[in-house]
């Protein structure tokens, strides 16, 4: 069964270090997502990316954060200049046609 | 703005008793209706979604979920509980309009089970 792929599983940074967090879609989907968690809180959406342009972000994200599709299979969340509160699990999600999101297994950010 | 309210934090249930986790959302129209079950460490993964039509959906591992309009709720239930069950369950909503489809997640349910 395809499946969202996320990597690293686990980052550790400095604060003020940039990092960046890649993802690979189901193959055949068209619309990104990226959520994150931070540790006892709920799911909280960041962006989400069509046809090679953001469609819609949330206040979180802001001019730190940046998306990208540099080819045909991943997909990257880039934080310029981690701060502390950046800390989280990252969850990638991608859709097709179907209005199914399907969730990676996600990358837990620590900024230190 | 829609919105997601799941009013227990914490639930624990014995093995093979059944289950209830609620859900209430707040949308102008009919939305898109989710639940995902979120076991430590581990991703999300879907249970069941709502679309349209039937407004009693099935879902996998036994769980199933109804939707009412009238009281704007979409509660997941089980009928006998296995304690492999034991994780966290939200509930999330998606709107209609094509430009607009990221999810809204309530702050989840954690479920413990006993034995």
């Amino acid at each position: 069964e395809p499946e969202v792929t996320q990597t690293p599983s686990h980052q550790v940074t400095q604060m003020g270090q940039e990092v960046i967090l890649r993802c690979v879609p189901i193959s055949n989907h068209l619309y990104f997502y990226w959520y994150r968690q931070i540790l006892g809180q709920k799911v909280e959406f960041l962006v989400s990316f069509y046809n090679n342009e953001i469609s819609e972000k949330s206040e979180i994200f802001d001019d730190q954060f940046s998306v990208e599709r540099p080819d045909g299979s991943n997909f990257t969340l880039k934080i310029r200049s981690t701060k502390l509160e950046d800390s989280a699990m990252y969850f990638c999600a991608s859709r097709g046609e179907n209005n199914e999101q399907f969730f990676g297994p996600g990358t837990r950010l620590t900024v230190l | 703005a829609q919105s997601v309210t799941q009013p227990d934090i914490h639930i624990t249930v014995s093995e093979g008793a059944s289950l209830e986790l609620r859900c209430n959302y707040s949308y102008g129209a009919t939305p898109y209706l989710f639940w995902y079950v979120q076991s430590p460490g581990q991703g999300l993964q879907l249970l069941l979604k709502y679309f349209s039509g039937d407004t009693l959906v099935q879902g996998i591992k036994g769980f199933e979920a109804e939707f009412k309009r009238s009281q704007s709720s979409f509660n997941l239930r089980k009928p006998s509980v296995h304690w492999s069950d034991a994780a966290e369950y939200f509930c999330a909503v998606g709107a209609r309009d094509t430009g607009r489809r990221a999810l809204t997640f309530g702050s989840g349910t954690r479920l413990q089970v006993q034995p």
